[in-house]
């Protein structure tokens, strides 16, 4: 089966600018998530969606950072304005559904650099 | 939410078996245990989970104690291919509201 597609691969922009990630999860995964991977560290989660609900976004900075899933299906995170402690990797990851029973397949992300 | 504890490196002989521990010693009943693996600029890779019983797949073997107190990562026969970041998580809250959080995980390097 094909995996979970993002693009752009690799994006630098400069502060203040805004930018969008997009994210075509595996076919038939109702849940999408949204994670973030700075230098060094473990992924953090940002959202989590069912179908095209968002059912958790509490670690969003919802003042810079939206996120949207249309038709439960593609996803697109965006950040306006951007920052210089942006620059990070944000992955996406789908699921068949509850976590319990379904682990998580994630794409290989968007390296950030904000300059 | 349950956390998890590793060895931030281990090394592992090519052709060794590579047993990576992991102490969650707060585990909860309804909780599972996960490992990932992450080579660099990837994405983490899914490698096996398990509640209760030990578990065996076409990557590795996870063998949980019985008090589900700690768990181990065996890859039996690890390859160059398989240094990566290595991550053991257990599932949060309910599985309707399942998130993984991860550690900082264990980095395997593998040497010929």
């Amino acid at each position: 089966e094909a995996g979970v597609v993002q693009s752009p691969r690799y994006k630098i922009i400069e502060k203040k600018q805004p930018v969008a990630f997009w994210c075509n999860p595996i076919s038939g995964h109702n849940t999408l998530y949204w994670y973030r991977q700075n230098l060094g560290q473990g992924p953090e989660l940002l959202i989590r969606y069912e179908n095209e609900e968002a059912v958790d976004d509490s670690q969003l900075p919802k003042d810079r950072f939206s996120a949207e899933r249309l038709k439960g299906v593609d996803s697109t995170l965006k950040i306006q304005p951007a920052e210089l402690g942006d620059s990070a990797v944000y992955l996406c990851a789908s699921s068949l559904g509850r976590q319990g029973s379904s682990p998580l397949h994630f794409g290989n992300g968007t390296r950030l650099t904000v300059t | 939410d349950a956390k998890t504890t590793q060895p931030p490196s281990m090394d592992c002989a090519e052709g060794r078996a590579a047993n990576l521990p992991c102490n969650h010693s707060t585990i909860s009943g309804n909780e599972y245990v996960y490992w990932y693996r992450q080579i660099h600029s990837q994405g983490p890779q899914y490698i096996i989970h398990g509640l209760k019983n030990n578990e065996t797949n076409e990557m590795a073997s996870l063998i949980i104690t019985e008090d589900r107190k700690s768990s181990t990562l065996i890859l039996p026969h690890a390859t160059l291919r398989d240094t990566a970041v290595y991550y053991c998580i257990v599932s949060s809250g309910s599985s309707n509201t399942g998130k993984l959080i991860f550690g900082q995980g264990t980095t395997l390097q593998v040497k010929p």
